[in-house]
């Protein structure tokens, strides 16, 4: 079965911190994404990775095709950090998204 | 360059009634993905179409369905509402071009309750 895990499920942190969300999937990938969602429920893609690293920011994503697992990065983080964080992948052959249940990070000044 | 519009951005149903949502893409992208947000089941693929084709499909019943135009605005449309179809409905518009998913652009979704 195709499945995306996300952990962990909720994160508080204090201003500044170093921020890890982690993401594993079942088989092989195509793509995959990261995903901001604020309150009120507009999302923003951050990342789209088929290997490697990429940095945008504040904000890096790793991904290990071998282990099957991704992490995104926030350095410094912020207040307006604050959201929920999505990975979604495109699992080989499939050409669709399926999406992690989520990781709402609360970053407090 | 305008982002992705969907309307109506709330709506409030009963059940048995059917509903009809839209969305608007960026200038210039072909495929108009929609999806479907509960508390309980995440975020969900509901289908995909590119040059006014259904090019993918998710996992819902075949009251959920939807259409391209020529322009590339798109509807989905929901028949015989259940209380459990109240979500959130986004729709994300891309390229399209490559033969894996692009970068998806977002609209803010419409929130539709069903009484």
């Amino acid at each position: 079965k195709n499945e995306v895990e996300q952990s962990p499920q909720n994160l508080t942190a204090q201003e500044g911190e170093f921020i890890t969300i982690n993401c594993s999937y079942s088989v092989g990938i195509s793509a995959l994404h990261w995903l901001q969602q604020h309150p009120g429920g507009g999302i923003v893609s951050l990342f789209m990775l088929s290997s490697g690293k990429k940095k945008h920011g504040r904000l890096i994503a790793t991904i290990n095709i071998q282990e099957k697992h991704s992490s995104l990065h926030i350095t410094a983080s912020h207040p307006r950090d604050s959201a929920v964080y999505i990975c979604a992948v495109e699992f080989q052959g499939a050409q669709k998204l399926v999406f992690g249940q989520g990781t709402r990070l609360t970053i407090n000044p | 360059k305008a982002g992705v519009t969907q309307t109506p951005r709330y709506l409030i149903k009963t059940r048995g009634q059917q509903v009809t949502l839209s969305c608007s893409p960026i200038s210039g992208h072909r495929s108009v993905s929609w999806y479907q947000q509960t508390p309980g089941q995440g975020l969900q693929f509901l289908f995909e179409y590119f040059s006014e084709t259904q090019r993918n499909k998710g996992n819902f019943p075949g009251r959920f369905s939807g259409r391209q135009f020529s322009n590339s605005r798109s509807e989905m449309n929901v028949s015989t509402l259940e209380l459990g179809d109240s979500a959130l409905y986004l729709c994300a518009s891309s390229l399209g071009v490559s033969g894996s998913t692009d970068t998806q652009y977002f609209g803010p979704g419409t929130r539709l309750t069903v009484l």
